[in-house]
């Protein structure tokens, strides 16, 4: 199994591009979400899903969408980025709808300039 | 907001010392994660303690879970200079919504 896998690693974008992160996982785990990190700030949850068809908001999730039409895909989908989406992205996976461990990817390295 | 309070935010030990970090929380939770973070990397799941456990093991790893404070800790015994990394508190809460700490960054020296 190759886990989950984030791609791209690093994305360069200018204010107002759209794009989107994507995320696989081939672990037929039915929880997928999406981290940012920042710096002296820990992980915080843009979205996550529970299951195929079902997606929901996290912490932080203006500026951002998911959908989730396979149990093996959470893309993210930047709107229009701005300056304060520089951050490092983490999706991560779990088996079961309860989040009891979660599988993490490698992360992109995103910078809105 | 954040969910968890951590603390040291670093900690700079020797091989072979013991390394305990702790992790404070406001609202009831399901369950307690620990997770270590090498730099650069994604995270990686220690060890899980639910809200009806007190205390669980895993190898060198003790994690202590004290309900009536809203604490954890994670102890580190012998440690390693490959222990060296960040190590973060999850809390899992109603809605299947897991909660990351700051984080302790742990620096083991040779």
């Amino acid at each position: 199994n190759a886990g989950v896998t984030q791609t791209p690693k690093f994305q360069v974008l200018k204010t107002g591009q759209s794009m989107t992160l994507q995320c696989a996982q081939d672990m037929n785990h039915e929880y997928m979400s999406w981290y940012r990190q920042d710096p002296g700030m820990g992980l915080r949850l843009i979205h996550y899903s529970v299951g195929a068809g079902i997606t929901d908001q996290g912490e932080v999730p203006n500026g951002y969408n998911v959908s989730r039409s396979t149990t093996e895909d959470f893309p993210l989908r930047l709107l229009s980025a701005a300056p304060s989406q520089t951050s490092v992205y983490f999706c991560a996976s779990s088996l079961g709808r309860a989040v009891e461990k979660l599988f993490f990817g490698s992360g992109t390295q995103l910078s809105v300039l | 907001s954040q969910q968890g309070e951590e603390d040291p935010q670093a900690l700079s030990i020797q091989e072979g010392e013991n390394a305990t970090m702790n992790c404070s929380y406001k609202t009831s939770i399901n369950n307690l994660q620990w997770y270590r973070q090498n730099s650069g990397r994604g995270l990686v799941h220690l060890i899980l303690i639910r809200s009806n456990e007190r205390e669980k093991h895993s190898g060198r790893l003790r994690v202590t879970l004290d309900t009536s404070k809203k604490s954890s800790s994670l102890l580190i015994t012998a440690s390693r200079a490959a222990d060296t990394a960040s190590y973060f508190c999850a809390k899992e809460t109603s809605g299947s919504r897991l909660t990351f700490g700051e984080g302790t960054q742990l620096t083991v020296n040779p």
